[in-house]
């Protein structure tokens, strides 16, 4: 069976502060895709990346970075200098091919970055 | 990527009557879904859009609730129907697409409902 994982519910922080969204994972597919999306206030879903099981590489984009390790099934996503606007709900959600790469979500992080 | 774009974005409905949310895509794209977020949740999918054929649908969601459309490769229809409160939530349509590096769901910006 296919689950994500999102155990902290809320997260509060103070601007500027680093933050780390957890996610652990299972899956018995070694071909899948691991995704994190941004849910702001307005209800949009945001996409902010996507890694396939096969990299494990660690990714950086500006602020934010992704530690995909698969030894511990885990992607967890990580705010350096964290912002007012980055306040939102988080979900992190996988897709593989047994489940013709139909998305399971976390159940969210909500983080409040206060100023 | 996709953009993908829905009506209503939202709306306060009275219960027992039906709505029609739209999705369309900038782009032709294989597969669309449709997702459910009922307030404070995380999304749960619906189903499955198939173009030219029956939807194909999740556990616990049945057609005759949630019929959809897909009359060709960049729009889809979802209705509510018969709605109740407990119906109240966000709904979105997403795509996958697919990219150079892999495919990629993208999501519509949502249709809130508010049933009274």
């Amino acid at each position: 069976a296919q689950k994500v994982t999102q155990a902290q519910t809320e997260i509060s922080v103070v601007e500027k502060e680093d933050v780390t969204l957890d996610c652990v994972y299972e899956t018995r597919d070694t071909t899948y895709y691991l995704f994190w999306y941004k849910q702001p206030p307005s209800g949009e879903l945001v996409f902010l990346i996507r890694r396939n099981s096969f990299d494990e590489q660690n990714e950086i984009s500006g602020r934010y970075s992704w530690n995909f390790q698969k030894s511990t099934s885990s992607f967890n996503f990580t705010i350096t200098a964290s912002q007012v606007v980055d306040s939102a709900v988080y979900f992190c959600a996988l897709s593989t091919m047994d489940s013709s790469y139909k998305l399971i979500f976390g159940s969210g992080t909500r983080l409040l970055v206060r100023p | 990527s996709a953009v993908i774009s829905q009506k209503p974005s939202r709306d306060i409905c009275q219960r027992g009557t039906s709505l029609t949310i739209q999705c369309q895509v900038d782009s032709q794209v294989t597969m669309m879904f449709w997702y459910r977020q009922q307030p404070g949740q995380s999304l749960t999918l619906i189903a499955t859009a198939n173009q030219g054929s029956e939807a194909t649908y999740e556990s616990g969601f049945v057609i005759d609730k949630f019929p959809i459309s897909r009359p060709n490769l960049t729009f889809s229809t979802l209705t509510v129907s018969n709605m109740s409160p407990e119906d109240s939530s966000i709904y979105l349509c997403s795509v996958e697409d697919q990219g150079k590096t892999g495919n990629t769901i993208y999501f519509g910006e949502g249709s809130w409902l508010t049933v009274v």
